[in-house]
């Protein structure tokens, strides 16, 4: 079983959906999750960090961490054309020696 | 543009070449990384510095090896690379090794393609 799971996709809604990305994982360590996105032809950047089980919102994105389930989501609303990208889901232990782990990243495309 | 500087963006060579990926930072980070990237497959960690010392090779062939003269600046030499080896390399750095609160701020990549 993989570390970090996440469907590649593609993903297309339309402009104003409610979009869900989610991520599972098999490593009951990982404490901090983050989500990054990246645009084509550019390298990723940090759009949203948790630690641990709760959720956190940050304008029309919220992330949601369910370290029970070894879940996590992030969910986009009112979604724009300026958020076709790909996301991808990150965690590592936070340990001096912690990596982080990336899933595979789900290509995001909002259609006018 | 990230504060993270990747040169060349692209690069093709051919398997006997010998190359250089180049990333510069600054950011005031101590810690910078290599990490490959191919279709359909997660983040690859190749490498690690730590205030300019290597502290992880993640099982990466010899025919890439590092180079971190100073914490702002981190080198990739390619030598007699396979056709696999295409892929985008993307170099990143933090405040510190592991360090989660700010995340990685990364690069554009260098697209390499061997022919």
């Amino acid at each position: 079983q993989k570390e970090v799971e996440q469907d590649p996709g593609p993903l297309s809604v339309p402009e104003g959906a409610i979009v869900s990305l989610n991520c599972t994982y098999s490593n009951s360590a990982f404490q901090y999750f983050m989500w990054y996105r990246q645009y084509s032809r550019k390298g990723p950047e940090l759009l949203m960090y948790t630690y641990s089980s709760g959720n956190k919102e940050d304008g029309r994105f919220t992330a949601q961490v369910d370290k029970s389930s070894k879940y996590i989501s992030l969910f986009i609303r009112d979604s724009q054309p300026s958020d076709s990208a790909t996301y991808l889901c990150a965690m590592t232990n936070g340990g001096s020696q912690g990596n982080l782990i990336f899933g595979k990243g789900t290509k995001l495309s909002v259609k006018p | 543009e990230t504060g993270v500087t990747q040169t060349p963006r692209h690069l093709v060579m051919g398997m006997t070449n010998k190359k250089s990926l180049k990333c510069e930072q600054h950011l005031g980070h101590n810690a910078m990384y290599w990490y490959k990237q191919s279709a359909k497959k997660p983040l690859e960690l190749m490498f690690v510095y730590n205030f300019k010392e290597q502290t992880e090779n993640n099982s990466v062939p010899s025919r890439f090896s590092p180079e971190c003269p100073n914490s702002s600046h981190l080198f990739l030499h390619l030598h007699t690379l396979q056709p696999e080896d295409s892929a985008l390399y993307l170099c990143a750095s933090s405040q510190v090794r592991a360090s989660v609160g700010y995340g990685y701020t990364f690069g554009s990549g260098t697209r390499l393609t061997v022919v």
